[in-house]
């Protein structure tokens, strides 16, 4: 069963203070992991997909990076607009349009 | 602009009746997806389909029910056998094929059990 895990659960930063999210993974060959953020009472906005090991993205001041067990989610001197939940979800090699698992979220507040 | 649109936004229901959301997509995607979403949980997937008149249970079917009559729309209704059905509610589309295939949201549904 594939299994997506995130931490912390909840973080709080100052504003400038750079830090990094957590995604662990176990699935059964991965097509594909994605981040997204989450404003509170709105859908999921995507930000990332990655493919395989050893890749990164990049939009303003978050950084995407994936390897064979995790992804982390850089925050470069974060404002306190990037406040959000950020979701990861994974999507394993089982058909032509298999399902994504969502990991439960990690809350981010950041402080002015 | 091209998205998805679910409504209504905010919706009450009486114990033992049936409501239905809404959801219709312009991106021309063939998939769409019903997922559930409550505090401190992941999204979970209620129904999902990959085509017109084709459709499949997710992981917490029970209790819900869809149709696919075209591919722009796939409605959600929410019947009186769900036990627990106070729950933000997502409905989300994609492409189909054998690369990643990003999954876009809409702006999600508010029901409420009064």
């Amino acid at each position: 069963e594939d299994q997506v895990t995130q931490s912390p659960e909840a973080l709080r930063l100052q504003e400038g203070e750079s830090s990094s999210l957590n995604c662990s993974y176990t699935v059964s060959g991965l097509r594909g992991l994605f981040w997204y953020r989450q404003d509170p009472g709105k859908g999921p906005e995507f930000l990332f997909t990655l493919y395989s090991a050893g890749e990164e993205k990049e939009k303003e001041r978050l950084k995407a990076t994936l390897t064979k067990k995790e992804s982390f989610l850089h925050i470069t001197a974060p404002k306190p607009e990037d406040s959000a939940t950020y979701l990861c979800a994974v999507q394993p090699y089982t058909g032509a349009n298999s399902k994504l698992t969502f990991g439960k979220g990690i809350t981010l507040s950041v402080r002015p | 602009d091209g998205g998805i649109t679910q409504s209504p936004k905010y919706l009450f229901r009486k114990e033992g009746q049936n409501v239905t959301l809404s959801c219709e997509q312009n991106l021309n995607h063939d998939a769409m997806y019903w997922y559930r979403q409550d505090p401190g949980q992941g999204l979970r997937l209620i129904y999902y389909s990959q085509i017109v008149n084709d459709f499949q249970k997710g992981d917490i079917a029970e209790g819900y029910s869809v149709s696919r009559e075209k591919k722009e729309s796939f409605p959600l209704t929410v019947t009186s056998a769900q036990k627990n059905p106070t729950a933000f509610y997502l409905c989300a589309s994609s492409t189909t094929g054998f690369s990643g295939n990003t999954i876009y949201f809409g702006e999600g549904s508010w029901l409420t059990v009064v």
